[in-house]
């Protein structure tokens, strides 16, 4: 089975402050994980891929397959960042996105 | 511009009534998607599309149906809305053989019904 766990439904921290956003996977395959974003009355978006192992405003994320997760990072908030945050597997057949997390930078 | 549209942006209509939720994209993409997005937030998947003439339901389950005659057009019909309809759905495509996984979505329909 296909499944993508974000186990925190808000998360609230300072500007200045570090961040991360958890997310767990089960997949019987090799993994292609992604995190989407959700800005405040903007369409979702593709933040960043495992893939690419690249950095985007910011954000990283590192796919740890022995623990099954695919946590997002960053070193220091910033107010711009206060938005909807949903991980993502691409499955056999389709993308199997996270509940997402409501992520909120506080001034 | 290579982009997804969908229409209407918001509609208010009555309990019964036969609505249709328009979604094109002119980005040459494959394969299209229909999400429900509930008021917390989350995504749940309603019908997807490989290519014309090919439709399946998604994970959560729908009154509304979907047809793909042209492969830039991809629209959802409720024949009788009910309030329970009430919700944003977004409408999303990807092109097979790039990247994996990556989705691009259109701005929502953002549907009431009374």
């Amino acid at each position: 089975a296909q499944r993508v766990t974000q186990p925190e439904k808000l998360l609230s921290v300072f500007k200045g402050a570090p961040v991360e956003l958890k997310c767990n996977y089960s997949y019987s395959g090799s993994p292609e994980l992604f995190w989407y974003v959700q800005y405040s009355r903007q369409r979702l978006q593709l933040l960043l891929r495992h893939i690419s192992r690249e950095s985007i405003k910011g954000f990283t994320a590192d796919l740890n397959k022995g623990e099954t997760s695919f946590h997002l990072k960053k070193p220091f908030a910033q107010e711009e960042d206060s938005a909807m945050y949903y991980c993502a597997l691409q499955g056999a057949q389709k993308l199997v996105f996270g509940q997402g997390t409501r992520l909120t930078i506080n001034p | 511009e290579a982009d997804i549209y969908q229409t209407p942006r918001y509609l208010v209509i009555g309990t019964g009534k036969k609505i249709t939720l328009e979604c094109s994209q002119t980005m040459g993409h494959d394969k299209m998607y229909w999400y429900q997005q509930d008021p917390g937030m989350e995504l749940h998947l309603i019908h997807y599309s490989y290519g014309v003439n090919s439709t399946e339901k998604g994970d959560l389950s729908s009154e509304s149906t979907v047809s793909r005659i042209r492969t830039e057009h991809f629209p959802l019909t409720l024949e009788s809305a009910r309030p329970s309809h009430t919700s944003q759905y977004l409408c999303a495509s990807q092109q097979t053989g790039t990247f994996f996984g990556e989705q691009f979505f259109g701005p929502g329909t953002r549907l009431t019904v009374l």
